[in-house]
Formats: structure tokens, sequence, C-alpha cells
């Protein structure tokens, strides 16, 4: 059965350092997402994209945060300069055309670590 | 903006009994989508069940079932003869049935379920 790949599974990383988590969304899908997740608290929005540019953002994807598909296939999250409280669970998402159903098949995370 | 309610954290129950998780959206959109994602410890989220707002019908999935009052704008689950592999955070989430654009799932803040032997 097709699904979200994320690589890495886990990353430490300084405060300050550069992140790109990388993302295979399903190959026939056309809306992709990315959510994060701080430890023990609820599933949050961060952006989402079709059509080769962002559809919509969160208020939590400021200058720092920024998505590209790079060659088709890769959806990447890069975190340009970390801090501590980016250390969370980040997942992405990808939703096949407009007029399905509506489901959102998620990868299994990336768990990032700020020190 | 949408928002999504799980006014329950924790939940526990034995093996084999019937537990109802609670979930309460707002919205001032008529057509939408609620789902109930399962994340199990350490994994990815995978859809437990869907219901498109138009239905008065509720939805089921073999031991799983919802509740859906539009107008209380309440979406419950019932997970009957509950088993181990229940044991997950249950999100609740909704989605605007929109014609453009990728729309977004706004989730609850979830509910641990736990099943004990």
């Amino acid at each position: 059965e097709p699904e979200v790949t994320q690589t890495p599974s886990h990353q430490v990383t300084q405060m300050g350092q550069e992140v790109i988590l990388r993302c295979v969304p399903i190959s026939n899908h056309l809306y992709f997402y990315w959510y994060r997740q701080i430890l023990g608290q609820k599933v949050e929005f961060l952006v989402s994209f079709y059509n080769n540019e962002i559809s919509e953002k969160s208020e939590i994807f400021d200058d720092q945060f920024s998505v590209e598909r790079p060659d088709g296939s890769n959806f990447t999250l890069k975190i340009r300069s970390t801090k501590l409280e980016d250390s969370a669970m980040y997942f992405c998402a990808s939703r096949a055309r407009q007029g399905s159903t509506g489901e959102l098949f998620f990868g299994e995370g990336s768990r990032l670590t700020v020190l | 903006a949408q928002t999504v309610t799980q006014s329950q954290p924790e939940m526990s129950v034995q093996e084999a009994e019937t537990v109802t998780l609670s979930c309460t959206y707002d919205t001032s959109e008529n057509n939408y989508y609620l789902f109930w994602y399962k994340q199990p410890p350490s994994r990815q989220m995978i859809l437990v069940i869907r219901q498109e707002a138009y239905k008065q019908q509720n939805a089921t999935e073999n031991r799983f079932s919802v509740n859906f009052q539009k107008a209380a704008k309440s979406f419950s689950l019932k997970i009957s003869d509950s088993q181990l592999g229940d044991t997950a955070m249950y999100f609740c989430a909704f989605m605007k049935h929109g014609s453009q654009g990728a729309q977004k799932l706004v989730f609850g803040q979830g509910t641990r379920l736990t099943i004990n032997p």
C-alpha cells in the first residue's frame, strides 16, 4: 500500500543550525502538508502546498521556515535557524486530487531535538 | 476560524468494553468533513473513520462508529468490543469542503485511550 515516507526519523541539532526535513508523498497526490506536534500537545498545522506554491500557512510558519518540492517527488521543510521551541515531531501529509474523500495520509514523523 | 475541542485528555477501559470519545467543533461552514485519527505510540496517524457533513447517516467502520449531531456540532467516536490494539491517542479533526486549494485538517487536543487487559 502506498505510504508517505519521512527522513530522518530523528535529528538532533544545535540552536541556530539549519535543518531540512524530507518527505516523499504518495505519488499521485496533489496536496502536501506539514504539521507539528510538540510533545504531549495537539497537532498544529504549519503549511499546505499545491501546484508548486504555498496554499496556506499558519502563524507558526514564519520567515525561518520554508518548503519546496524540488524534483516532483520530495517535499522538504527547511528551518533556517533553529530555536529551542522548534523541538517537536514534524509530520508530512499528502492528499489526493480535489473531490476526493478529503483524507490526509501521514508519514511517521521526524523528531527534531534542538539543544 | 474553525476550532475542535476534545474535553477528555485521557480515558481508560477494560478490554471488550465499549468506550465513547467526545468531540465538539465550531464552524460557520455548512459543508465539511469530520475525521477521527488514531496515533499509536511512536507511529503515524491513521484514519479511523470519516463523516461528511451533508450525510445524516452516522458513519460506521466495523467496531468504530460515530454519533454525528450537526446542529449541536458534536462528533463522538464509539469503539465497541475494545481491543488492546486500540490503545492510542485519538484525534478528532475538521476539514472544510472546498473547491479550491489545499484544505487543511484542524485537530483537537487529542484523547489518550488505554485499553487494559
